[in-house]
């Protein structure tokens, strides 16, 4: 496709459960973000690809959460045991490094933990 | 560590006037810096970068300038329209280019 996608745009969960939520970036895109945006606020940082490794994954909160991009394409954010507070919108982004850092958004997955 | 901050007030203008929209930082100044918009429940869309050693970038209706004396970049929207209401996010990149970091975001609304 021409931008990226994530899916599913909106998740409803259980507090407890297990959840994954799925990026496809930009075709040719080397690097992949992913972010979490809570209403009011601007999106945080959680964890960076450069291909198929991360290269920074200091913005993960916990050990609950997990990213894996093993094709160096298609990224997956996993969160375990669910909590509440980790209602908000995932945000994925890829860009060419070769660039200044302009950063191509998806619209975003929407994580409603009940 | 370095912060970003946005007024969190929205800012009401009238359409026809500009827009001036601000982004403080803490300590060193970035390399650059960049502006997004987003609207509800969509992701944020670039818009423009300015660099550290440029004084002021164009684009169309939008300008932006960066003063390394203040530690502050201003976003200007002239002639501003309804259609520009929406969120503005400013961010930088951390010095290993490793990743982009926002502000808190102001939100726009123009009235007709």
């Amino acid at each position: 496709g021409a931008g990226v996608s994530q899916t599913p745009s909106n998740k409803v969960t259980e507090k407890g459960k297990y959840v994954e939520l799925r990026c496809d970036p930009i075709s040719g895109h080397t690097a992949l973000y992913w972010y979490r945006q809570s209403l009011g606020q601007g999106p945080e940082f959680l964890i960076y690809f450069q291909g198929t490794g991360a290269a920074d994954d200091s913005g993960l909160p916990n050990d609950r959460f997990f990213a894996v991009r093993p094709e160096g394409s298609v990224s997956t954010l996993k969160i375990q045991r669910t909590e509440r507070g980790d209602s908000a919108v995932y945000l994925c982004a890829s860009n060419l490094m070769e660039n200044t850092g302009e950063l191509f958004f998806g619209e975003g997955s929407r994580l409603t933990v009940l | 560590s370095q912060k970003i901050e946005q007024n969190s007030e929205a800012l009401n203008i009238q359409e026809g006037k500009t827009a001036t929209l601000t982004c403080n930082y803490t300590n060193y100044s970035p390399a650059y810096l960049q502006w997004y918009r987003q609207d509800p429940g969509r992701g944020p869309v670039f818009l423009l970068l300015i660099r550290e050693n440029e004084k002021e970038k164009r684009k169309e209706r939008l300008k932006v300038t960066f003063d390394t004396t203040l530690k502050q970049s201003l976003f200007h929207i002239t002639a501003s329209q309804p259609a520009d209401s929406a969120t503005y996010l400013c961010a930088y990149m951390n010095t290993g280019f490793q990743k982009l970091v926002f502000g808190t975001g102001t939100r726009l609304l123009v009235s007709p």
